[in-house]
């Protein structure tokens, strides 16, 4: 089965740094895109950026360039998601998602996401 | 960027009732339109890609249409369970964008 396992619930204060996590199993991690997605509470999905595992190929939103940065490790056919100083409006669900193959190069699977609280 | 605007913001609808969500681009996207459903505290959830392709284990039920600019998702009857968030999404070769959503609630 084709899963996309998240990191843990995180609290930070407004200037830390974070990086979160989407562990893939049951498929070829690295011949697959893995995409972040933006959710704030109550709002609706923004696409943050993309990486290509085998050769970390990444590609970024215009909106989230230079805010973040997108990152795998093929060895433990993770991906990652990193800020290096967060703001309180980095306050949101972040989901990763494969993008499928073959016809189907949209989001087939979805983490379970990953709550980031900035707040003093 | 393309800019996808999803119409309208909620449908109150009924078990049974045919539902019909709009989802238009500020530029033709061609064919690289799909639509995802998401009920709350869950992630989204693959729903049709190609604009008309159901996904694995999606029902009949489910249909999309339209071509260039202007693109429909259609429910033709409602089951309890459909009561959710849909968006729709263009992708280009490697950048992505999502409408804002539309919600389906029970009248």
């Amino acid at each position: 089965e084709v899963q996309l396992e998240q990191s843990g619930t995180e609290v930070k204060k407004p200037g830390e740094s974070l990086k979160i996590s989407c562990q893939g199993s049951g498929y070829k991690f690295v011949y697959y895109w893995i995409a972040w997605v933006r959710q704030k509470p109550g709002k609706g999905l923004e696409w943050m950026g993309t990486i290509y595992p085998s050769d970390s190929d990444t590609k970024y939103s215009p909106s989230f360039q230079g805010q973040v940065t997108i990152s795998a490790d093929k060895s433990t056919s993770t991906a990652y998601l990193q800020w290096t100083s967060l703001k309180a409006s980095d306050t949101a669900f972040y989901y990763c998602a494969r993008r499928g193959g073959g016809r189907n190069k949209y989001l087939d699977t979805w983490g379970q996401g990953t709550l980031v609280t900035v707040s003093s | 960027e393309i800019v996808l605007t999803q119409s309208p913001a909620t449908l109150s609808l009924s078990p049974g009732d045919r539902a019909t969500l709009s989802c238009r681009a500020t530029e033709s996207v061609s064919n690289s339109l799909a639509w995802y459903q998401q009920k709350p505290g869950q992630p989204p959830r693959l729903l049709m890609y190609d604009v008309s392709y159901r996904a694995t284990d999606i029902p009949a039920r489910f249909s999309g249409s339209g071509s260039g600019t202007d693109f429909t998702l259609t429910i033709s009857s409602l089951e309890p369970e459909d009561f959710a968030v849909y968006y729709c999404q263009h992708r280009s070769s490697w950048l992505s964008t999502f409408g804002g959503g539309t919600k389906v609630e029970i009248k």
